[in-house]
């Protein structure tokens, strides 16, 4: 058990819709990471939070948005959700900012129908 | 923007054998880690590798880094069914976004072990 906490586990929804995931990282971690896990893309990054401050961004979609609050947990929106956002997507936190490993939660699965 | 390519993609091997997996990355890093996911899980890390010539060794698994080469290979000796997974490579360097450092993972290796 990595201690980094998602949910939900399982999410299915239409096209159109928004859904909102959740993240509660490792406890003494301050720094929060989004991916997008997919067949064909494998794991994206798509951001990073350090402390309710966001640090660095990757690929993700303007449809997207994400947050850390000051309870140090993380959300991230997915809205107007379409067929190719149905993936697996995780995060990960670690202690410091940019020299940690990442101990990984074990992923929300969202299908778009 | 930093690639990060593993080969092979797909390995399907027997036991008791051995092999190598190789993940190159095209921009200067100074640590990589290695990562294994079992189907439908989530992914677990195994190895940081720190410096040039770094080694690391857990098991039937042995890790390198060439960092002038920009090359890690992760090598399994007399392979066993239980380590039929998916690895991952993931060097840090710094988001393309700019701001702080992070990984980027390679595809990811699936291997299948048979008896």
């Amino acid at each position: 058990d990595s201690g980094v906490t998602q949910t939900p586990k399982h999410l299915i929804t239409a096209t159109g819709q928004r859904v909102t995931l959740r993240c509660s990282p490792r406890s003494g971690d301050l720094s929060v990471y989004w991916y997008q896990q997919s067949l064909d893309q494998g794991l994206q990054f798509l951001i990073q939070y350090y402390n309710g401050e966001e640090r660095a961004k990757g690929n993700i979609l303007e449809r997207f948005s994400a947050q850390q609050f000051p309870d140090l947990h993380s959300e991230l929106n997915l809205s107007s959700l379409e067929l190719g956002d149905s993936a697996l997507y995780f995060c990960a936190s670690s202690q410091e900012l940019d020299r940690s490993p990442l101990h990984f939660g074990n992923g929300t699965r969202l299908t778009v129908t | 923007e930093l690639k990060v390519e593993q080969n092979p993609l797909f390995l399907s091997m027997q036991e008791g054998k051995n092999y190598t997996i190789y993940c190159n990355y095209s921009t200067t890093s100074d640590r990589l880690y290695w990562y294994r996911q079992d189907p439908g899980k989530s992914l677990e890390s195994l190895f940081v590798l720190l410096s040039n010539g770094a080694v690391k060794q857990e098991g039937r698994l042995m890790a390198s880094l060439d960092t002038k080469a920009r090359l890690s290979t992760l090598h399994i000796t007399a392979a066993v069914h239980d380590l039929s997974a998916t690895y991952f490579c993931a060097p840090q360097t710094r988001y393309s976004g700019g701001g702080a450092d992070g990984l980027t993972f390679g595809k990811g290796t699936h291997l299948i072990i048979q008896p």
